[in-house]
């Protein structure tokens, strides 16, 4: 089993449709979580990071985490083109070894 | 200030031959990773180097790849001898510190060296 499963799409949108993008993790030890936007022939960008259960907000950005159900999700509202990249959500190992557990990534497509 | 810095952006080799990436961190950056994608998969952790010493290679693939990162500036990635499975895109990372995310520890990326195996 995956560490961090994730729907690889590809999702097409309308400009202005919210989106929603999910994952889910298989241990319940992880506590960082992460979203990276990555444009086609760039590095991933961390979007949006937090270490805790429920959400948070930026612009147009919302991060959810349930550590319940062991699920992870990114809420885009007001959808631009812009927004058109592939999105990669990602566990974040902190302690004696550092580093990030990516998801597959979704490809997101957002029509004008 | 200059970003996360990777050389070549683009190889193709033939198969059994030797290729080096190299990456410039972001100045003053300790923490420096590798990360590859190969064709199909997601993004995996390679290695964490702390200045020139090495933290954490436990996601390097097999004795055929070597990185170093002597006076713990840039680093480079040799594979040798490549082969058709290693073909994919290598990133590396930066970061100032391990701590908590947003405490001036985020992890920034390079644009990846895509690298072809024929």
């Amino acid at each position: 089993q995956k560490e961090v499963e994730q729907d690889p799409g590809p999702l097409s949108v309308p400009e202005g449709a919210i989106v929603s993008l999910n994952c889910t993790y298989s241990n319940s030890a992880f506590q960082y979580f992460m979203w990276y936007r990555q444009y086609s022939r760039k590095g991933p960008e961390l979007l949006m990071y937090t270490y805790s259960s429920g959400n948070k907000e930026d612009g147009r950005f919302t991060a959810q985490v349930d550590k319940s159900s062991k699920y992870i999700s990114l809420f885009i509202r007001d959808s631009q083109p812009s927004d058109s990249a592939t999105y990669l959500c990602a566990i974040y190992l902190l302690g004696s070894a550092s580093k990030i557990i990516f998801g597959s990534g979704t490809r997101l497509s957002i029509r004008p | 200030e200059a970003g996360v810095t990777q050389f070549p952006s683009h190889s193709v080799i033939e198969k059994g031959q030797t290729v080096t990436l190299r990456c410039d961190p972001i100045s003053g950056h300790d923490n420096l990773y590798w990360y590859r994608r190969v064709m199909g998969k997601e993004i995996k952790f390679l290695l964490h180097f702390v200045k020139e010493s090495k933290q954490d290679e436990s996601g390097m693939p097999n004795n055929r790849f070597l990185a170093e990162r002597t006076g713990g500036t840039y680093s480079t990635l040799k594979v040798q001898p490549a082969e058709l499975e290693d073909s994919g895109v290598y990133f590396c990372a930066s970061s100032q510190g391990t701590g908590m995310i947003g405490s001036g520890n985020t992890i920034y990326f390079g644009e990846g060296s895509w690298l072809t195996v024929v």
